[in-house]
């Protein structure tokens, strides 16, 4: 599975979009990008997931550059609840499903 | 539909001891996971189950660590003869069976143990 590149912290306003990056330059075609979120002490969340076009649930959007090599993650009005370790993961969509984690970003969304 | 339990939520033992730590997947899913994080770091994987079968278990220590699969009951990540070293947060996750292709995992809340 490709690796991933992620700022160590970010900081958000509340109420404010919050837009954290990441790079998965070596991507290749049959590996999808995830985000999970863990808040803390707590389970790991999923958020969203996406192959090749930009994808949006109830609670981010989640767009892919046309090369791939890189997505960002949009939570359209952050609020202190947000607060948490955001990762992005590359996983092939082969029958092996474990997750490989990085270091991810921690984003402090502020009043 | 209950999300995926485990139990229990902090365990201390003394250094020799076992632990046992459960995982009820949810409902329906036959795929099971476990992580770990130690403290202050990220969460590494350890085992990959499907049904009875251990599919991935490059993670997991070769010695002192087992997945267990009792005929009726949750799931079991056994370790022998605790270290101070196995003092961290062990996560259970489960997804829904399918062959490949995307497949978003539940996690519980993690079991936190502590080795005195």
């Amino acid at each position: 599975d490709a690796k991933t590149t992620q700022p160590p912290s970010m900081d958000c306003a509340e109420g404010r979009a919050a837009n954290l990056p990441c790079n998965h330059s070596t991507i290749s075609g049959n590996e999808y990008v995830y985000w999970y979120r863990q808040i803390h002490s707590q389970g790991p969340q999923y958020i969203i997931h996406g192959l090749k076009n930009n994808e949006t649930n109830e609670m981010a959007s989640l767009i892919i550059t046309e090369d791939r090599k890189s997505s960002t993650l949009i939570l359209p009005h952050a609020t202190l609840r947000d607060t948490a370790v955001y990762y992005c993961i590359v996983r092939n969509a082969g029958n092996n499903r474990k997750l490989i984690w990085g270091l991810g970003t921690s984003l402090a969304v502020n009043p | 539909n209950a999300g995926v339990m485990q139990n229990p939520r902090h365990l201390v033992r003394r250094r020799g001891q076992e632990a046992r730590l459960r995982c009820s997947p949810m409902k329906g899913h036959s795929h099971v996971y476990w992580y770990r994080q130690l403290p202050e770091e990220g969460l590494k994987f350890m085992v990959y189950l499907q049904k009875e079968n251990i599919i991935d278990e490059s993670g997991m220590p070769k010695e002192r660590f087992s997945a267990e699969f009792p005929k009726e009951g949750p799931i079991i990540l056994r370790i022998q003869q605790v270290v101070r070293g196995d003092s961290a947060a062990y996560f259970c996750a489960s997804s829904p069976p399918g062959g490949g292709g995307a497949h978003e995992q539940f996690f519980g809340p993690g079991t936190r143990l502590t080795v005195l």
